[in-house]
């Protein structure tokens, strides 16, 4: 069965350092998403991504995160200076089709901030 | 942010009997609903959904009800399995918009 894959599995940064979250969603879906869930929180939306380009993001996803879709397999999330407080499960997920809600996921990419 | 609410954090129930899961919100601009299942080490698992212009979907042993005018929907799973213990998540989305907001979650434990 198709899987959307994720990596690393756990990345342990010091604040401030760079992190690339790395994505490989199933082949023929064409959306594409981030999530995140901060320990003993809700999982929360990011950012929705569709022709190259950002269809939806939320408040969370300030002018620290980027996402790209470099070679037409992999899906990325950048956080260019890290907090803290970004020390969550990032959870990649895709789909073949808009607005059903019916999204595929990864198993996480565990982000620990010191 | 409280628009999708599930209040009981677990739930046990003994194999074969119904499990039933509750979620509430408070967004009426929600038309969309769906559950999801997480495994510990995995991420989510679509389950069912149901639109705003039903009250009822179901899908094998799973059942999602919808009672928008109480702003409440819940998933039915009869005969509850020990396969089904994992962590349910309640989760709505309103029309145009990619954006899931998700409950906190609940877990079901089902004992064999």
């Amino acid at each position: 069965e198709p899987e959307v894959t994720q990596t690393p599995s756990h990345q342990v940064t010091q604040m401030g350092q760079e992190v690339i979250l790395r994505c490989v969603p199933i082949s023929n879906h064409l959306y594409f998403y981030w999530y995140r869930q901060i320990l003993g929180q809700k999982v929360e939306f990011l950012v929705s991504f569709y022709n190259n380009e950002i269809s939806e993001k939320s408040e969370i996803f300030d002018d620290q995160f980027s996402v790209e879709r470099p070679d037409g397999s992999n899906f990325t999330l950048k956080i260019r200076s890290t907090k803290l407080e970004d020390s969550a499960m990032y959870f990649c997920a895709s789909s073949a089709r808009r607005l059903t809600g019916e999204l595929f996921f990864g198993e996480g990419s565990r982000l620990t901030v010191l | 942010d409280q628009q999708v609410k599930q209040n009981s954090p677990s739930l046990s129930v003994q194999e074969g009997r119904i499990s039933i899961l509750n979620c509430d919100y408070t967004n009426s601009m929600f038309d969309y609903f769906l559950w999801y299942k997480k495994y510990p080490a995995e991420g989510p698992t679509f389950l069912i959904s149901i639109s705003s212009i039903k009250d009822k979907n179901e899908d094998g042993r799973f059942t999602v009800f919808l009672n928008k005018s109480a702003k409440h929907l819940s998933l039915h799973i009869v005969p509850s399995q020990p396969g089904d213990s994992a962590v349910y998540f309640c989760a709505a989305s309103a029309g145009g918009s990619e954006k899931l907001v998700f409950g906190k979650g609940m877990k079901l434990t089902v004992n064999p």
